[in-house]
């Protein structure tokens, strides 16, 4: 079975730097792109950012480009998100979530995680 | 970037109504269009793929239609497990998987 299990979130300061982490298992990690995506309070969905099976490509939400970056470590199972500079407006529940076809970067989301809040406060 | 427009925001209905929700693209996304539901606290659960392929497990109430810009997604006979918010997205343009605003179905 498909699991992923984020950790990372918390309350943080405006400016302030924060790594969210998604563990995989029940499946060949390193073969499937994952996703985050985010959730304000009373929100919708908003997409964030791609990184690929290997690493590579990525792909991100251009307003969130300049400060937010993803990566994973396949021996680890594990996909992240690095937030910099964070503002109040990034107070979200962030999701990730994989995509169904291997070895693709576009294709919807199969499995999602659990979510964890981050909440972006002074 | 394609953007996903939802119709209605809120829909209230009663158990065994015929529910249809309508998703517009703002160019081509062919069948590239999926369906997920959301429940309060809760992850998003894929619903439909490919316009109207039925994940795996999912109840066959469920359909999806369309093609091009223009989307549906019907529910046949409302459950009480059904109420929740419902959300399209394109996977066309993998630069941006753009979401519907997203459509709360409410008990009236």
């Amino acid at each position: 079975e498909v699991h992923l299990l984020q950790s990372g979130g918390g309350s943080v300061q405006p400016g302030e730097s924060r790594r969210l982490s998604c563990v995989a298992s029940g499946f060949a990690f390193g073969s499937y792109a994952i996703n985050w995506i985010r959730q304000g309070p009373g929100k919708g969905l908003e997409w964030v950012a791609t990184v690929g099976g290997s690493g590579s490509p990525t792909y991100y939400n251009e307003s969130l480009r300049a400060r937010f970056s993803v990566s994973r470590d396949n021996s680890k199972n594990t996909a992240y998100l690095q937030m910099q500079g964070l503002r109040a407006e990034d107070t979200a529940v962030y999701f990730c979530a994989k995509e169904h076809e291997i070895g693709s970067t576009g294709d919807y989301f199969d499995s999602w995680g659990q979510g964890i809040l981050v909440t972006v406060s002074s | 970037d394609i953007e996903m427009t939802q119709s209605p925001a809120i829909l209230s209905a009663s158990v065994g109504d015929r529910v249809m929700i309508s998703c517009r693209a703002s160019q081509s996304v062919s069948m590239w269009l999926a369906w997920y539901q959301q429940k309060p606290g809760h992850a998003p659960k894929l619903l439909i793929y490919g316009t109207s392929t039925l994940e795996s497990g999912v109840p066959s109430r469920f359909s999806g239609s369309g093609f091009g810009t223009e989307f549906t997604l019907t529910i046949s006979s409302l459950d009480p497990d059904d109420f929740a918010t419902y959300y399209c997205q394109q996977y066309v343009d993998h630069v941006g998987f753009n979401f519907g605003g997203g459509t709360k179905v409410e008990i009236k």
